[in-house]
């Protein structure tokens, strides 16, 4: 049963292009959680999502970022017109959410660096 | 808003010896968390305690729950070299209407030296 994959794991654009995150969760999992962290700090909360659905976004800027879920294929995190403070790793969860909770299977990661 | 707040926010030690690792949250939860991160690398599960359990064991690994002080402990027994890394508690609490949400602290970084 492969992992959480993330592709691609470095990515490096001009400010301006558009930047592409995918994630595939593991098999069985419909809750797709992205996270932001920058070097030596912790993770940032951006976006929740099931299959075609939106559950949270409080923690992604309202400009230039956006994330779907579609019912076919990945995850995918899309940062249009980047700017260099966008430089960072963005980390994908998934979970087979239940009501008694559960724990967070996370990616490798995608390090987006911003010239 | 939830919160964890790991500290210290680093740690140095020799091996053999024992690490303590603390957490504060400010709301009620369902759970909480601690994950293990190597530099560059994602986030790994290590250990859920629930909101009604008050300790947990897993290997070298044990983790204290004071739900009235709001706060959590990890102690990590005959540490050795290759537990270097970061650690994060995270709590997680269901939403009101659907879903479960994961607050993560800015973590510790632990190092220990051979």
């Amino acid at each position: 049963n492969a992992g959480v994959m993330q592709n691609p794991r470095h990515l490096v654009r001009r400010r301006g292009q558009e930047a592409r995150l995918r994630c595939s969760p593991m098999k069985g999992h419909s809750h797709v959680y992205w996270y932001r962290q920058l070097p030596e700090e912790g993770l940032k909360f951006m976006v929740y999502l099931q299959k075609e659905n939106i559950i949270d976004e409080s923690g992604m800027p309202k400009e230039r970022f956006s994330a779907e879920f579609p019912k076919e294929g990945p995850s995918i995190l899309r940062i249009q017109q980047v700017v260099r403070g966008d430089s960072a790793a963005y980390f994908c969860a998934s979970s087979p959410w239940t009501a008694a909770g559960g724990e967070l299977f996370f990616g490798e990661g995608s390090r987006l660096t911003v010239l | 808003s939830q919160q964890g707040e790991e500290d210290p926010q680093a740690l140095s030690i020799q091996e053999g010896e024992n690490a303590t690792m603390n957490c504060s949250y400010k709301t009620s939860i369902n759970n909480l968390q601690w994950y293990r991160q190597n530099s560059g690398r994602g986030l790994v599960h290590l250990i859920l305690i629930r909101s009604n359990e008050r300790e947990k064991h897993s290997g070298r690994l044990r983790v204290t729950l004071d739900t009235s002080k709001k706060s959590s402990s990890l102690l990590i027994t005959a540490s050795r070299a290759a537990d270097t890394a970061s650690y994060f508690c995270a709590t997680d609490y269901l939403r009101d209407n659907y879903g479960q949400n994961f607050v993560f602290g800015p973590g510790t970084r632990l190092s220990v030296l051979p």
